[in-house]
């Protein structure tokens, strides 16, 4: 079974608007870590934002946030204002605590932003 | 930025050739990544390090080794290349000990073509 799935391969928005991104997770483990990444063109990967298993809010970082929702196993990437440097690929990532040091990547999203 | 430096950063070898990535770090962490990223598999980790001689697989290792000596230096080596492994390879670094320490930096990537 995928450990991280992301549904979307490719999203569009118009510039301003908010989008979000999904992703969904596999584990069996109570603790854990999820992470976004951002993919430019350009080619670097970017991170973008955490949440563990334990935190009782929804992680954010400037626009972006993450919306956390334990029992769907689901921590969808909300991005605010989009910009258009905002187009690129974004990755969903998960690192299971208690069972081996391997971070599991989705196969991403691409996001293109309209002007 | 988080100091990762990854040497080549492109090249192209012939099928059956050993070939050695560099990846390099001035932060001192302890973990260190080597990815590979094809087009619909996102990254996929191929081996880690959690200290210095110490390494462990990931889920696409075969025909992969890597060394680990120095704390700043991982090295990825291709016993014998072949055109399977055509990729962009990806190091990544981690404090590691739990939570948002495991958030992986990276560094820029390695283009490599196997002819």
């Amino acid at each position: 079974a995928q450990k991280i799935t992301q549904t979307q391969p490719g999203m569009f928005v118009q510039e301003k608007e908010a989008v979000t991104l999904d992703c969904t997770y596999d584990t069996s483990d109570p603790s854990y870590g999820l992470f976004w990444y951002k993919q430019p063109s350009s080619g670097e990967m970017i991170f973008l934002i955490y949440q563990g298993s334990y935190d009782q809010q929804n992680a954010t970082e400037g626009r972006y946030s993450l919306n956390f929702q334990k029992a769907r196993k689901s921590a969808n990437l909300v991005i605010s204002a989009s910009q258009l440097g905002d187009s690129a690929m974004y990755f969903c990532a998960m690192r299971e605590e208690n069972t081996g040091n391997q971070f599991y990547f989705g196969t991403g999203t691409s996001l293109t932003v309209i002007p | 930025d988080a100091g990762i430096t990854q040497s080549p950063r492109h090249k192209v070898t012939e099928t059956g050739t050993p070939v050695t990535l560099r990846c390099h770090q001035t932060e001192n962490h302890r973990y260190m990544y080597w990815y590979r990223q094809d087009p619909g598999h996102g990254l996929r980790l191929i081996h880690y390090s959690y200290g210095v001689k110490d390494t462990d697989k990931g889920e696409v290792s075969d025909g992969y080794s890597v060394s680990r000596s120095k704390t700043e230096d991982f090295l990825l080596t291709l016993e014998s290349a072949t055109s399977s492994q055509t990729s962009v390879y990806f190091c990544a670094i981690s404090e590691g000990a739990g939570g948002a320490k495991n958030i992986q930096y990276f560094g820029a990537g390695t283009r490599l073509s196997v002819l």
